[in-house]
């Protein structure tokens, strides 16, 4: 079975630019959840769809961050404009369902913002 | 609001010596998830523990969901190199709250 795709692997850009990350779950998963990682952090939950409904989006920060999941399967998180403080591995997971269920994640991308 | 804390935040240990990493919240815990992540790498689930007592083991690891439910416990046996990485308890119940990690050296 494939895994969760995520794309780019790798970004660099400056501060007040924009980006986007995309993922692509496990089919038949019908949550998706994107985590922002810090360096030496735990992932931190940004925002969890369930199939193209957000079920929680209480630490996004929704003046700079957005995301869709548009179709109920494929995912974009975007950022505009980009802060220093935005540097870090950008998770996407998808889960059966929701809650109790093991979470399999992507191999992240990693932003840097100069 | 809620704190999930992970000691110790660091464990460097001789290859074939024991390991403990404890789960602590300042509220009681939903639902424990384990998780590893190995250096440049993703997480990866190990576990998840839902009753209150609850043990379960996977060949040298063992886990451990307290009385209370505000803490758990992952214990590893006679560790070897390749449970080198970061081990993360999640509570995901209301909230989904990883705790900052404790991150596993070993030393051949």
């Amino acid at each position: 079975e494939a895994g969760v795709a995520q794309s780019p692997r790798y970004k660099i850009i400056e501060k007040r630019q924009s980006v986007a990350f995309w993922c692509n779950p496990i089919s038949g998963h019908a949550t998706l959840y994107w985590y922002q990682q810090i360096l030496g952090q735990g992932p931190k939950l940004l925002i969890q769809f369930q199939n193209n409904g957000v079920v929680d989006d209480s630490q996004l920060p929704k003046d700079r961050f957005s995301a869709e999941r548009l179709k109920g399967v494929d995912s974009t998180l975007k950022i505009q404009p980009a802060k220093l403080e935005d540097s870090a591995v950008y998770l996407c997971a998808s889960s059966y369902g929701d809650g109790a269920y093991e979470q399999y994640f992507g191999p992240g991308t990693r932003l840097t913002v100069t | 609001g809620q704190q999930v804390m992970q000691i110790p935040q660091y464990q460097h240990v001789q290859e074939g010596e024991d390991f403990t990493t404890y789960c602590n919240s300042s509220t009681t815990l939903s639902n424990i998830q384990w998780y590893k992540q190995r250096p440049g790498g993703h997480p990866v689930f190990l576990i998840q523990l839902v009753k209150s007592g609850e043990v379960k083991k996977q060949k040298r690891l063992t886990f451990q969901f307290g009385e209370a439910k505000k803490n758990s416990s992952l214990h590893i046996t006679a560790t070897q190199t390749t449970d080198v990485g970061t081990y993360f308890c999640l509570d995901y119940g209301q909230n989904f709250v990883f705790g900052p990690g404790t991150r596993l050296s070993v030393l051949p």
